[in-house]
């Protein structure tokens, strides 16, 4: 029952640096999500895929880039960090079909990430 | 924009007795309403959640109440359990958006 893997689950990048964050899920859920969560907030999503090759900005995709190129991964690319990005990242997962409508999504354990 | 707003950052509640979490929304299209807990270092996990069309749904211990009115809904916990003590965050949905948007979080502690 691995649900929705994130890794890695701490990271300290410099300024200017790049790094991919990894998300997979076994669950075989056709929406897949990134979110950041800043201290005493709640979670802002980054990015999101309704499927395979199609994804679609949220609320705060500044600074990052995505893909999903299977059902199951689900990457989030930063390209030249700063210390705006750290936070942690949680990458979710929820089945979506017309006559499921309940959005429950699945979150993996979160990415701590430290820009300096 | 906080278009949820939970703005109890946090609320204390003795072992046995009720918690209630509360949550405010401005967007009158919201139409499907959650509850997540969280414990430290782990990811978000789905408490329980709340249609429009009702004003209440109960599951075990947790009954969360929606007011469309006052646009308002809250999370009963009784009797609370020391287990309970997490961060409890809100989360609105509306219209196939597929987009869940979060409160702050409450961090509820159960006191023994």
């Amino acid at each position: 029952n691995a649900g929705v893997t994130q890794t890695p689950k701490f990271r300290i990048l410099k300024i200017g640096q790049s790094m991919t964050l990894q998300c997979t899920q076994d669950m075989n859920h056709n929406y897949m999500y990134w979110y950041r969560q800043d201290p005493g907030m709640g979670l802002k999503l980054i990015y999101y895929s309704v499927g395979a090759g199609i994804t679609d900005k949220g609320e705060v995709p500044n600074g990052y880039n995505v893909s999903r190129s299977t059902t199951e991964d689900f990457p989030l690319r930063l390209e030249l960090a700063a210390p705006s990005q750290t936070s942690v990242y949680f990458c979710a997962s929820s089945y979506s079909l017309v006559t499921h409508y309940s959005n429950e999504a699945f979150f993996g354990q979160g990415t701590r990430l430290t820009v300096v | 924009d906080q278009q949820v707003k939970q703005n109890s950052p946090s609320l204390s509640v003795q072992e046995g007795r009720i918690s209630i979490l509360n949550c405010d929304y401005t967007n009158s299209m919201f139409d499907y309403f959650l509850w997540y807990k969280k414990y430290p270092a782990e990811g978000p996990t789905f408490l329980i959640s709340i249609s429009s069309i009702k004003d209440k749904n109960e599951d075990g211990r947790f009954t969360v109440f929606l007011n469309k009115s006052a646009k308002h809904l809250s999370l009963h916990i009784v009797p609370s359990q020391p287990g309970d003590s997490a961060v409890y965050f809100c989360a609105a949905n509306y219209g196939g958006a597929q987009k869940l948007v979060f409160g702050q979080g409450t961090r509820l502690t159960i006191n023994p």
